[in-house]
């Protein structure tokens, strides 16, 4: 079974900041990532995924997220966060088996 | 609107009442999942139904009961009730391991 880490539980930055949110899974035997929002009381929304090819995938809203398979990470930034991007990220991981595997997630707050 | 719709989007029970979640999509998917998301807590998979059979189901009590008449519904029928099992309910579709998950927005749940 996959597991899926997500280090930092909270992520404040300040409006226009850089941000990069974190996220590891065990093993890179033939997996699919993505990277979900949720914002307060909503479902989860994808916002990009990483298949194969290009390690770097951009998504909505301005973020990307880069597979790096030596250090299976898979790590969402975006330049210039804006207040809309306060909410909870979560990492997610499929595997060969159609399993999915989804981190703890990451509470992003913009601050103004 | 994701494709996947969920009501009632709030319900307020006490603990001796029976009610029920419904979950509804048209993307053609053939697997539907009920989840659970406590606070401050990870999203804990519940209910699994792969072509309209149950394949996994998380050890959940067995005052919460899955039922998938068709690949498009999903129903989760409560009773007798906690008020732990205060919490956003999920449900999420998905016809492959490439395009991950589509989520409901939830049916925000309060046991009194």
């Amino acid at each position: 079974a996959q597991s899926v880490t997500q280090l930092d539980s909270q992520v404040p930055v300040f409006e226009e900041a850089p941000v990069e949110l974190r996220c590891n899974y065990s093993s890179s035997v033939s997996v699919y990532l993505f990277w979900y929002v949720q914002y307060p009381n909503q479902g989860l929304q994808l916002l990009l995924k990483y298949l194969s090819g290009s390690t770097l995938v951009k998504g909505i809203n301005g973020f990307e997220a880069e597979f790096n398979k030596s250090q299976t990470s898979f790590h969402l930034r975006k330049p210039s966060v804006h207040i809309s991007d306060t909410a909870e990220y979560f990492c997610a991981v499929s595997d060969p088996g159609n399993q999915f595997y989804f981190g703890t997630g990451t509470s992003l707050t913009v601050i103004p | 609107e994701t494709g996947v719709t969920q009501t009632p989007r709030h319900l307020v029970m006490g603990m001796t009442n029976k009610k029920s979640l419904k979950c509804e999509q048209h993307l053609g998917h053939n697997a539907m999942y009920w989840y659970k998301q406590s606070a401050k807590k990870p999203l804990e998979l519940m209910f699994v139904y792969s072509l309209e059979e149950r394949v996994e189901n998380n050890s959940v009590p067995s005052r919460f009961s899955p039922e998938c008449p068709n690949s498009s519904h999903l129903f989760l029928h409560l009773h007798t009730l906690q008020p732990e099992d205060s919490a956003l309910y999920l449900c999420a579709s998905s016809q492959d391991r490439v395009n991950g998950y589509t989520f409901g927005s939830g049916t925000r749940l309060t046991v009194v």
